[in-house]
């Protein structure tokens, strides 16, 4: 069973477009959202997170939405740079023994056209 | 700076040959990780560590073990590789009881069993 449902699992986008990544869970208990950001060759690394408390969370150009009673949260990337093409992970974690595990989705593989 | 560096980061093997990926980490974290990616899974959790001498099973941990002696190191050993368990393989980190959750990733070894 698929614990956190990402889609697309790819896009295209232009320069200087809007990209939106949607992410989807059931787990009622997950209260941190963090989305991780792996381009070619590299290990991910966290891009920006939430916590269920706010509905929105900005960080430059991204931003998160989450919607707690849809138990949804999505990633929009606002004037997408050729630079930002890479693949795009969300994922939800609840604390277990006092720390973090994020279960990740399949992950979302971003190209933005120059 | 601080890192976490896997090894190798690449490998061919045959089937039924035990394996070992190291992993090393110099942020004295007490939480570490092992991560399987494939393409249309995404991030899979096979097993993690809160400390010496604690190991838990994730998702997908059939075939695969680790030990946990010292702080720095969680390495993965495949008893028997078997052809399934082609992959790239993450290492990762995070602070125990961190209000952040982030793990820090290695750049991964592409393990290939034929």
């Amino acid at each position: 069973q698929q614990q956190v449902k990402q889609s697309p699992q790819s896009l295209i986008v232009q320069k200087g477009g809007i990209s939106i990544i949607n992410c989807a869970y059931e787990n009622t208990a997950f209260d941190y959202f963090p989305w991780y950001q792996q381009f070619p060759g590299k290990g991910p690394a966290l891009l920006i997170a939430i916590r269920p408390d706010v509905s929105e969370k900005k960080e430059g150009r991204f931003t998160i939405s989450f919607n707690k009673s849809a138990k949804q949260f999505s990633l929009h990337i606002m004037d997408s740079q050729p630079g930002d093409s890479a693949t795009y992970f969300c994922a939800a974690a609840v604390a277990s023994g006092g720390s973090y595990i994020p279960t990740f989705g399949r992950g979302t593989s971003l190209i933005v056209h120059p | 700076d601080a890192e976490i560096t896997q090894s190798p980061r690449h490998k061919i093997t045959e089937t039924g040959r035990q394996v070992t990926l190291a992993c090393h980490q110099t942020w004295n974290h007490n939480n570490m990780f092992w991560y399987r990616q494939d393409l249309g899974h995404g991030l899979r959790l096979i097993h993690y560590s809160y400390g010496v001498q604690d190991t838990n099973k994730g998702e997908v941990s059939d075939g695969y073990s680790v030990s946990r002696s010292n702080t720095e190191d969680l390495p993965l050993t495949l008893e028997s590789a078997a052809s399934s368990q082609t992959s790239v393989y993450f290492c990762a980190s995070s602070e125990a009881g961190g209000r952040t959750g982030e793990l820090f990733f290695g750049e991964g070894s592409r393990l290939t069993v034929l």
